[in-house]
């Protein structure tokens, strides 16, 4: 079964320029979830979507939204972008949320974004 | 105000040793655990998974310990090898969240 895939890989954006990441989770899981990682913040929570929704959201401005499209891919975008979102930006799936277990949550490899 | 905590950045293990990865969190409501392991440029790997139900989990070489009233997990490899040389994170979350919390990591050195 292959696993989350996201793309692009790497890339390089110039400062106040706007960026969509992509992101296709597991076969069969429903909820996709975005973390940034940095040096300095380590793995922070962006946001989480389920059957397209929204449902929780991480402390982060308003230029970074997401959403989730009815075959359970998704996207992110970054708008007007500051050095400081320098990061690798991981998207991570499972098969639900919610519920009175946990969900395991399984991250593809990543986009790294480099702003200049 | 760190809700997970894993206070030591780094540890050095012999080959075959036992390595013992700790994680502390501080709230309450977390009732889910995993470990994850990371190579440098790659995504993380889910590990191991714990309930706030269960007290242990065992997955091969890596057992899982928690012990709720110290708000405490650790991570158990044994025996350890070369290539578990990575960063491991603990994350929890709480009600079935995908809002996991991940704690700082720390870096695993197996040595040969």
């Amino acid at each position: 079964k292959a696993g989350v895939t996201q793309t692009p890989r790497y890339l390089i954006k110039t400062r106040g320029q706007q960026v969509t990441l992509s992101c296709s989770p597991i076969s069969g899981h429903r909820s996709v979830s975005w973390y940034q990682q940095t040096p300095g913040q380590g793995l922070q929570f962006l946001f989480e979507y389920f059957s397209e929704t929204q449902r929780n959201k991480g402390n982060f401005p308003g230029r970074f939204s997401g959403r989730q499209f009815s075959n359970s891919r998704s996207e992110m975008n970054v708008s007007t972008l500051e050095l400081g979102d320098s990061a690798l930006y991981l998207c991570a799936s499972s098969l639900s949320t919610g519920g009175s277990s946990g969900n395991t949550i399984y991250f593809g490899e990543g986009s790294w974004l480099t702003v200049v | 105000d760190q809700q997970v905590k894993q206070n030591s950045p780094s540890l050095s293990v012999q080959e075959g040793r036992i390595s013992i990865l700790n994680c502390d969190y501080t709230n309450s409501m977390f009732d889910y655990f995993l470990w994850y392991k990371k190579y440098p440029a790659e995504g993380p790997t889910f590990l191991i998974s714990i309930s706030s139900i269960k007290d242990k989990n065992e997955d091969g070489r890596f057992t899982v310990f928690l012990n709720k009233s110290a708000k405490h997990l650790s991570l158990h490899i044994v025996p350890s090898q070369p290539g578990d040389s990575a960063v491991y994170f603990c994350a929890a979350s709480e009600q079935g969240g995908q809002n996991f919390v991940f704690g700082p990591g720390t870096r695993l050195s197996v040595l040969p």
